[in-house]
């Protein structure tokens, strides 16, 4: 049972346009919520972490929301660019037992086109 | 180097023919991850060591799977008797804290080891 949850699976759109990522999770308890970008052939690389006091954070053209009440978590890219094609991974960590683990989604799979 | 490296980069093995992947950390890393990715999925952890002390196997899928950081530094992940259902990409992830400083904690990955079993 996969306890993070991405949609769309994949998403194609437009130089310049703007896009949301939707991450929704059951992981409990929960420690923060991070979202990873991972080109072709890389390693996922942080983009952003929030905890359940947050509620939003920016890095540059992404921003991040969470309502820890309902587990939901979005990643909203604005004006996106030809390097924004790749994959996006919603990555939940867990409280007391589950220390050191974290929980991946399967990702959504962005495709920019000039 | 500045980042994790890991290597080989690509391998290709025969079915029940052993392997060991190699992971270099970032220097000065406390915390080194195991992962295994699935073609279009996403990773799933396998093990986690805090220096040379290997705290949680939990996600290793079968007794096949062994993995050791001697030294607290490299890491080597060992597959015997590989089985068609390896195939994946193995990510090596390292961090600079200790369990119990988890709050600003950042794992950082290494470019992943593609396993192809046939």
């Amino acid at each position: 049972k996969n306890q993070v949850e991405q949609s769309p699976q994949s998403l194609i759109i437009l130089e310049g346009k703007n896009c949301t990522l939707q991450c929704n999770y059951t992981v409990s308890p929960f420690s923060n919520l991070r979202w990873y970008k991972q080109d072709t052939g890389r390693g996922p690389v942080s983009l952003t972490i929030m905890t359940f006091s947050e509620n939003t954070k920016s890095n540059g053209r992404y921003t991040a929301t969470l309502d820890a009440d309902t587990k939901q978590s979005s990643l909203h890219i604005t004006a996106s660019q030809l390097s924004d094609s790749a994959s996006y991974i919603c990555v939940v960590r867990g409280r007391g037992s589950t220390l050191g683990r974290l929980y991946f989604g399967r990702g959504t799979q962005l495709t920019v086109w000039p | 180097g500045a980042g994790v490296s890991q290597s080989p980069r690509y391998k290709v093995a025969k079915r029940g023919q052993d392997v060991a992947l190699r992971c270099d950390p970032i220097s000065g890393h406390v915390s080194l991850f195991w992962y295994q990715q699935a073609l279009g999925q996403g990773p799933e952890f396998l093990t986690y060591f805090q220096n040379e002390a290997q705290l949680d196997k939990s996600g290793l899928p079968s007794d096949r799977f062994f993995a050791e950081r001697p030294e607290g530094s490299v890491s080597t992940l060992k597959i015997q008797r590989t089985q068609q259902e390896d195939s994946a990409v193995y990510l090596c992830a390292s961090s600079l804290v200790r369990a119990g400083n988890w709050y600003q904690e950042t794992q950082y990955f290494g470019p992943g080891t593609r396993l192809l079993v046939l």
